[in-house]
């Protein structure tokens, strides 16, 4: 069946360091994939998604490449702040549906 | 009001009451999700409605009723909950357009506790 894994957290970094989040999945045909965000008291806000392979999904300075060859779609930026502190979810659509696959969620706290 | 809101934000109930969620759409979509949210638990999507019509039920217990009486309203009725319950209750829209999916928006929730 269709899964989505991504590494557990929680991730605690210094503002400015480097994120990578990273995520896989399983699925049959060709996914869309996408990473959402969960900031504190919030809803989950569509964070970038990428369609095909190849593709490069990127939003607010984060970024991840849908990678077929690895089924990963890795979630990166190059330098953290303190505002960027939620959880974020990877996410997969395998069919013309309205079905979302979820990971379980990455907390990312931010230090200054 | 922009996007998607929800109310109550907070809820707590005992196992005998029985209350609603409501969540309402301003984005003109066409399509409104009710999701589970537990700790260590990915994200459950519980129903569906599309154009006001039930297009899925995810094998939800039947304490759980939604109703949908427009495509900018969408309730979730509560009656006799147990204790696992207890969670965060999403609601989502999108515009559904065919031969394609589109980008689901979610509301903040409604953190419930069943006492």
């Amino acid at each position: 069946g269709n899964s989505v894994t991504q590494m557990e957290g929680p991730v605690t970094l210094s503002e400015e360091a480097f994120l990578t989040i990273n995520c896989t999945y399983t699925a049959t045909g060709y996914p869309s994939l996408f990473w959402y965000v969960q900031y504190p008291g919030e809803g989950l806000q569509l964070l970038l998604k990428a369609t095909k392979a190849d593709d490069k999904g990127s939003n607010k300075g984060f970024e991840a490449t849908y990678r077929k060859e690895t089924t990963s779609f890795h979630l990166e930026k190059g330098s953290v702040q303190v505002s960027d502190s939620a959880v974020y979810f990877c996410a997969l659509n395998a069919g013309n549906n309205r079905k979302l696959i979820w990971g379980l969620g990455t907390s990312l706290a931010v230090n200054p | 009001e922009t996007g998607v809101t929800q109310t109550p934000r907070h809820l707590v109930m005992g196992m005998t009451n029985k209350k609603s969620l409501k969540c309402e759409q301003h984005l003109g979509h066409n399509a409104m999700y009710w999701y589970k949210q537990s700790a260590k638990k990915p994200l459950e999507l519980m129903f569906v409605y599309s154009l006001e019509e039930r297009v899925e039920n995810n094998s939800v217990p039947s304490r759980f009723s939604p109703e949908c009486p427009n495509s900018s309203h969408l309730f979730l009725h509560l009656h006799t909950l147990q204790p696992e319950d207890s969670a965060l209750y999403l609601c989502a829209s999108s515009q559904e357009a065919s031969g394609g999916w589109e980008t689901q928006y979610f509301g903040p929730g409604t953190r419930l506790l069943v006492l």
